[in-house]
């Protein structure tokens, strides 16, 4: 069946350096993919997502680059910050399931240092 | 607008219990999720409805779990005889129910089985 398959935590960064988060999937159609973020004591909220091939999603200085060849998609920041310390989650959806519903990762918990 | 909306937030009962969990999705949206994170196996797809179908119920871990939906609005994820692991944060999610459509969160109702 479909999985994600992200990098295990925790991380933690000094302020202002470069990230990079993990994430492989396997899947039997042609997926969906995102990754969700969860701040301390709230929801999950949708970071970026990308639905096709060499598609790029890029939201608050995050980017991820949907990797057909490797079945990858790394989420990258060029330079974090204290606020970016979160839990992060990838995701897929696979349209040969027939709805929507979400494969997460395993999640990865990122501090940042000042 | 308002977002998807969870209760109680919080639900401490004990081992043999029924519980009822209750979600409101957005105004609007067709598609609702409910998933289960734990500790033990993260965030998992429990059941997914279309309107007031449940066309996926694939998730649901045992016949204890049942859900449903009326009015194509409200949601209530039911667990009878709840046994202590079934503990899990319960999210809810929905979304407008079209292909590559954005899920959102609710906060979650966190569930401790004693």
């Amino acid at each position: 069946g479909d999985s994600v398959t992200q990098m295990e935590g925790p991380v933690t960064l000094s302020e202002e350096a470069f990230l990079t988060i993990n994430c492989t999937y396997t899947a039997t159609g042609y997926p969906s993919l995102f990754w969700y973020v969860q701040y301390p004591g709230e929801g999950l909220q949708l970071l970026l997502k990308a639905t096709k091939a060499d598609d790029k999603g890029s939201n608050k200085g995050f980017e991820a680059t949907y990797r057909k060849e490797t079945t990858s998609f790394h989420l990258e920041k060029g330079s974090v910050q204290v606020s970016d310390s979160a839990v992060y989650f990838c995701a897929l959806s696979d349209p040969d399931f027939g709805n929507e519903k979400l494969t997460f990762g395993t999640g990865t918990r990122l501090t940042i240092i000042p | 607008g308002a977002g998807v909306s969870q209760s109680p937030s919080n639900k401490v009962t004990e081992k043999g219990k029924d519980v009822e969990l209750r979600c409101d999705p957005i105004s609007g949206h067709t598609a609702l999720y409910w998933y289960r994170q734990s500790l033990g196996q993260g965030l998992e797809f429990l059941i997914y409805f279309q309107g007031n179908s449940a066309p996926d119920k694939s998730g649901l871990p045992s016949d204890r779990f049942s859900a449903e939906r009326t009015g194509g609005s409200v949601s209530t994820l039911t667990i009878q005889r709840t046994q202590q692991e079934d503990s899990a944060v319960y999210l809810c999610a929905s979304s407008l129910g079209l292909a590559q459509n954005i899920q959102y969160f609710g906060a979650g109702t966190r569930l401790s089985v004693l």
